[in-house]
């Protein structure tokens, strides 16, 4: 089945530092592709998203490229403020038998800037 | 314009009790999905359902676990005789489509069993 591996964390850097957190993913067909963020007690947002090949999904000074060769969609941003302190989820859209258009999340990577 | 409300935010259950998650979603949206996550660990599918339709419910276990979404009210998870393993963050999504419209979380009601 459709599956998504993540950098292992946590990740911990100082602010203004560069970040990259490494995605993977495995499908059959052509999922979208996507990044949400989780802040401490809330639910999911949506970061960012792609939905074919060479596409660049972008927010909030982070950016992630599709990358159909190497299966990859992975995750940055060119200097980290503490305020992006936060867990992220790579994620692809997965129609299922039935149509559902689910999503399959990786494991998630926590992330910490020092200021 | 509110989000996705998701209530109770904390619930407390004994071994064995019943636990009702209540999930409303955003105006406009008639797609629902349930989502359970486990301590450190990603968010895993449970089931998708549209008004008065369960559509896919592959991720929910056999046993124990129901969902509905009601032509009127909020979609509601329901866990019967609850176990310390089912201790863990549920979280609603709704949209207008599929994920590709994309979703919008609540969020999240934390079970504890105790």
């Amino acid at each position: 089945g459709n599956s998504v591996t993540q950098m292992e964390g946590p990740v911990t850097l100082s602010e203004e530092a560069f970040l990259t957190i490494n995605c993977t993913y495995t499908a059959t067909g052509y999922p979208s592709l996507f990044w949400y963020v989780q802040y401490p007690g809330e639910g999911l947002q949506l970061l960012l998203k792609a939905t074919k090949a060479d596409d660049k999904g972008s927010n909030k000074g982070f950016e992630a490229t599709y990358r159909k060769e190497t299966t990859s969609f992975h995750l940055e941003k060119g200097s980290v403020q503490v305020s992006d302190s936060a867990v992220y989820f790579c994620a692809l859209s997965d129609r299922g038998t039935k149509g559902a258009q689910k999503l399959v999340f990786g494991q998630g990577t926590r992330l910490t800037i020092n200021p | 314009n509110a989000g996705v409300m998701q209530n109770p935010r904390h619930l407390v259950r004994r071994r064995g009790q019943e636990a009702r998650l209540r999930c409303s979603p955003m105006k406009g949206h008639s797609h629902v999905y349930w989502y359970r996550q486990l301590p450190e660990e990603g968010l895993k599918f449970m089931v998708y359902l549209q008004k008065e339709n369960i559509i896919d419910e592959s991720g929910m276990p056999k046993e124990r676990f129901s969902a509905e979404f009601p032509k009127e009210g909020p979609s509601i998870l329901r866990i019967q005789q609850v176990v310390r393993g089912d201790s863990a963050a549920y979280f609603c999504a709704s949209s207008r489509g599929g994920a590709n419209y994309g979703y919008t979380f609540g969020s999240g009601t934390r079970l504890t069993v105790v």
